[in-house]
């Protein structure tokens, strides 16, 4: 069965650090790979999404970039945070060759705290 | 006007009632939709996806309206466990792999 990781759980960075996240899926090849944020009381906003390596499409433009060196390898990065980039920040994965290829599975998530 | 909408509740329902969830979107050219419930502080799970003729898991039922772009959520007997938020899915029509979210409807159920 496939199962995906994210970590770390939770962090709490200062105003202008860097920022590195990640997500690791198992048990499926060739996934499809998303960056959601959740920020208090609102929906989830895609941020960027991935279909294989090398390749990211950013949904809206921010301080943050993302990278997949690995097929199953995602992460989520930023030179330096800003107040707003505080949030629940969550993976998800799809595998796109089935015929449930729009049902996305999410990570655990990682709950950042920006200071 | 959001790409979908929910009311945001809180629904507070007794054990055992029925309760029933609507969602709506704007773009009728979206083909897929989905329910996921959230847990407080937890990711969210896929619930069931949406089929045009309906479905029905245990005591779950979804329901698709094309014509007045609504989808339903009913909830059959509900326990204590059904308590959490339920976020209406739908694909948007340019990318059809791109999910839009809605912000949830919250549920409690109480003894």
């Amino acid at each position: 069965s496939q199962t995906i990781h994210q970590w770390p759980a939770t962090l709490v960075q200062p105003v202008g650090s860097p920022l590195s996240l990640e997500c690791t899926v198992e048990g499926t090849s060739n996934p499809n790979l998303y960056w959601y944020r959740q920020a208090a009381g609102r929906g989830l906003q895609l941020l960027f999404y991935s279909v294989g390596i090398g390749q990211i499409s950013s949904e809206v433009p921010q301080n943050l970039s993302a990278s997949r060196p690995q097929d199953r390898q995602f992460i989520l990065s930023s030179k330096k945070l800003l107040l707003s980039d505080s949030g629940f920040y969550l993976c998800a994965w799809s595998d796109p060759t089935g015929d449930r290829g729009l049902e996305q599975y999410f990570g655990p998530g990682t709950r950042l705290t920006v200071t | 006007r959001k790409e979908v909408e929910q009311d945001p509740g809180p629904f507070n329902v007794p054990e055992g009632a029925t309760v029933a969830f609507n969602c709506t979107y704007s773009n009728s050219a979206s083909q897929s939709f989905f329910w996921y419930r959230q847990d407080c502080r937890k990711e969210p799970k896929l619930l069931m996806s949406v089929y045009s003729s309906g479905n029905e898991d245990g005591r779950f039922t979804a329901q698709l309206n094309r014509a007045s772009q609504y989808i339903s959520l009913l909830i059959r007997d509900s326990k204590l466990s059904d308590s959490a938020t339920y976020l209406c899915v739908v694909t948007g029509s340019y990318n059809t792999d791109k999910l839009i979210f809605g912000t949830g409807t919250r549920l409690q159920v109480f003894p």
